[in-house]
């Protein structure tokens, strides 16, 4: 079965440094998305990706988010400077089209510690 | 976004059906029913969808309430992988998925 990828499934990372999350979605899909969830709470909506630009985005997606699809295969969630609040489980997600409100297909998750 | 209302938890034992209520007497006419898990550390996984009728596949059953005000989640046959964070979630126009706190379900040897 078709999976979306995940790399890498931890980072440890210091505070304000820079951080390049990656997701290979599966490959006929059309709309990708961020999510996290920080230890014991809900999945929060980050961003949602479709046609190379970004289509929906969360309050907690300010200016140090960003997201890039720079090959066709790979999306990338990059954290500029990261926060002690960042720490969190990062899940990609794609879904093959919005007619027919497919499913959505998650990845396994990045943990994102920061210290 | 239109919300869902569901039990905190719930226990089932081994090889038993259960059944998963889901009350979302806001929905519009053109929202999904979706239900997803969620099993520890792990990311949440598609179990099935729904408009109007009641749906089947591998995993499980879903069973849509005339009115639309009201789902269940059927397992046919609980097992012990079966234990997870299940999310009942409304999926209107705008694509994006709101999850809430889900029920736990715990199944017992």
């Amino acid at each position: 079965e078709p999976e979306v990828t995940q790399t890498p499934s931890h980072q440890v990372t210091q505070m304000g440094q820079e951080v390049i999350l990656r997701c290979v979605p599966i490959s006929n899909h059309l709309y990708f998305y961020w999510y996290r969830q920080i230890l014991g709470q809900k999945v929060e909506f980050l961003v949602s990706f479709y046609n190379n630009e970004i289509s929906e985005k969360s309050e907690i997606f300010d200016d140090q988010f960003s997201v890039e699809r720079p090959d066709g295969s790979n999306f990338t969630l990059k954290i500029r400077s990261t926060k002690l609040e960042d720490s969190a489980m990062y899940f990609c997600a794609s879904r093959a089209r919005l007619q027919g409100n497919y499913g959505y297909t998650f990845g396994s998750g990045t943990r994102l510690t920061v210290v | 976004d239109a919300k869902t209302t569901q039990p905190n938890s719930m226990e089932s034992n081994e090889e038993e059906p259960v059944h998963l209520p889901c009350n979302h007497s806001t929905i519009s006419g053109t929202d999904y029913i979706h239900w997803y898990r969620q099993l520890p550390s792990q990311g949440p996984e598609y179990v099935i969808h729904g408009l109007t009728s009641n749906v089947n596949n591998r995993m499980a059953s879903l069973a849509i309430a005339e009115d639309r005000k009201s789902s269940t989640l059927i397992l046919h046959r609980a097992t012990l992988r079966d234990a997870a964070v299940y999310y009942c979630i409304l999926s209107g126009a705008n694509s994006k998925l709101t999850f809430g706190k889900g029920i736990t379900l715990s199944v017992r040897p």
